[in-house]
């Protein structure tokens, strides 16, 4: 079956660094998302994606975050400079249609 | 400062017993739900979805009911078994709202054998 790919699987970085989080999504899908989740919160989104632009981000999408489809595989999420508050699980999701959401395995991202 | 995480509302059933979670969404322009599974240290994993025009909808051992009057969902699992134990979200989406979703608290579900 068809997966959404996440690399890496667990991130460190000192806060203030800028951290950049890999997904590569189902090929054939259009739309694509990050998603975080703060430990034992609800998950939160952050940005969808379609036809090389954004096409959505919600207020957690300042002007740290920013995202990339630098090629026709990989859909990345840069996160300029990270602070504690970034500490989460940042998932990637892609879809054909607004049904049939995949999301990847995320990242844990710890800002120490 | 430190986070403090939310309580997360829980479900102990035995195996054998069906279990219902609940869920109460936010908006009246939701048309469409999706609810979704998501083990530790996993990504949510589907489960099955419906539509706004539809109130119930049937998969394999899981239903979905659809209470638009009072803006509520639930899941139904069949003869639950120890691997459906797990975090269980609802998600809506926002007609014309571009495809993202909004999410519930999540229920977490334990499975006694």
């Amino acid at each position: 079956e068809p997966e959404v790919t996440q690399t890496p699987s667990h991130q460190v970085t000192q806060m203030g660094q800028e951290v950049i989080l890999r997904c590569v999504p189902i090929s054939n899908h259009l739309y694509f998302y990050w998603y975080r989740q703060i430990l034992g919160q609800k998950v939160e989104f952050l940005v969808s994606f379609y036809n090389n632009e954004i096409s959505e981000k919600s207020e957690i999408f300042d002007d740290q975050f920013s995202v990339e489809r630098p090629d026709g595989s990989n859909f990345t999420l840069k996160i300029r400079s990270t602070k504690l508050e970034d500490s989460a699980m940042y998932f990637c999701a892609s879809s054909p249609s607004l049904r049939g959401y995949t999301f990847g395995s995320g990242t844990r991202l710890t800002v120490v | 400062g430190e986070s403090v995480g939310l309580h997360l509302p829980t479900l102990s059933v035995q195996e054998g017993d069906n279990s219902i979670i609940n869920c109460a969404y936010s908006n009246s322009a939701s048309d469409y739900f999706i609810w979704y599974k998501q083990e530790s240290g996993k990504g949510p994993q589907f489960i099955i979805d419906i539509r706004s025009n539809m109130d119930k909808r049937q998969g394999q051992r899981v239903t979905v009911l659809l209470n638009k009057t009072v803006k509520h969902l639930s899941l139904q699992i069949a003869a639950t078994q120890p691997g459906d134990s797990a975090v269980y979200f609802c998600a809506e989406n926002i007609a014309g709202n571009n495809r993202k979703l909004i999410w519930g608290l999540g229920t977490s579900l334990a499975v006694n054998p």
